[in-house]
């Protein structure tokens, strides 16, 4: 148990469908993150949050919508979804952005996502 | 373009022996070096690696740094069965153009 949740833990959707993943952190960290993690491919960074604004779009498709009401909840709008974004998505939360000091990052379960 | 290379791919050893994975980086404005360990989906963190030559250790997880040579190793002894995991490294630097590169992993696996 890292202090990061993820829900659900597994989805299965259909390429028009239009679902939600939902990362919260009880850590009290500021900065959060999702990544990718494609099979034998390295963890991919999509996006990052600080302070609920969004500091970085690692060139992903807009078919992918992030969103973070407030430091502890984030979520990732999925639409129109290809079967190649089938992934596993992880979020993670740091006390502050990763790259600007040395905060370590710590990891929800992640979400087993399966677009048919 | 910054790059984090882990090797071996694989491993596959017997419970009791020593184990070394490598990890070697060219990233511009190095900050820190990370090391995780996956077993099924969330990696956990290890160590966090920022000064060369300044040896980490929890239990039978050591690593260290060589900043010079851009590499880190993590050695693990005495493994057990528990230990079967996909071990990353990860490189953090300056600036805020992208926070993490991971390398693609060492796949450990311990045998009874």
């Amino acid at each position: 148990e890292t202090g990061v949740t993820q829900t659900p833990r597994h989805l299965v959707m259909g390429m028009t469908n239009k679902k939600s993943l939902k990362c919260e952190q009880h850590l009290g960290h500021n900065a959060m993150y999702w990544y990718k993690q494609s099979a034998k491919k390295p963890l991919e960074l999509m996006f990052v949050y600080n302070f609920k604004e969004q500091t970085e779009n690692n060139s992903v498709p807009s078919r992918f919508s992030p969103e973070c009401p407030n430091s502890s909840h984030l979520f990732l709008h999925l639409h129109t979804l290809q079967p190649e974004d089938s992934a596993l998505y992880l979020c993670a939360s740091s006390q502050g952005l990763a790259g600007v000091s040395n905060y370590e990052q710590y990891f929800g379960p992640g979400t087993r996502l399966t677009v048919t | 373009e910054d790059k984090v290379v882990q090797s071996p791919l694989s491993l596959v050893v017997h419970e009791g022996d020593t184990v070394t994975l490598n990890c070697s980086y060219e990233v511009t404005n190095f900050r820190s070096l990370l090391w995780y360990k996956q077993e099924k989906k969330a990696p956990t963190f290890l160590f966090m690696l920022t000064s060369s030559g300044i040896e980490k250790k929890s239990g039978r997880l050591s690593s260290i740094l060589d900043k010079k040579e851009l590499f880190s190793i993590l050695n693990i002894t005495a493994t057990q069965t528990g230990d079967s995991a996909v071990y990353l490294c990860a490189v953090q630097y300056f600036g805020s153009a992208r926070q993490l590169t991971f390398g693609s992993g060492t796949q450990l696996t311990v045998l009874p």
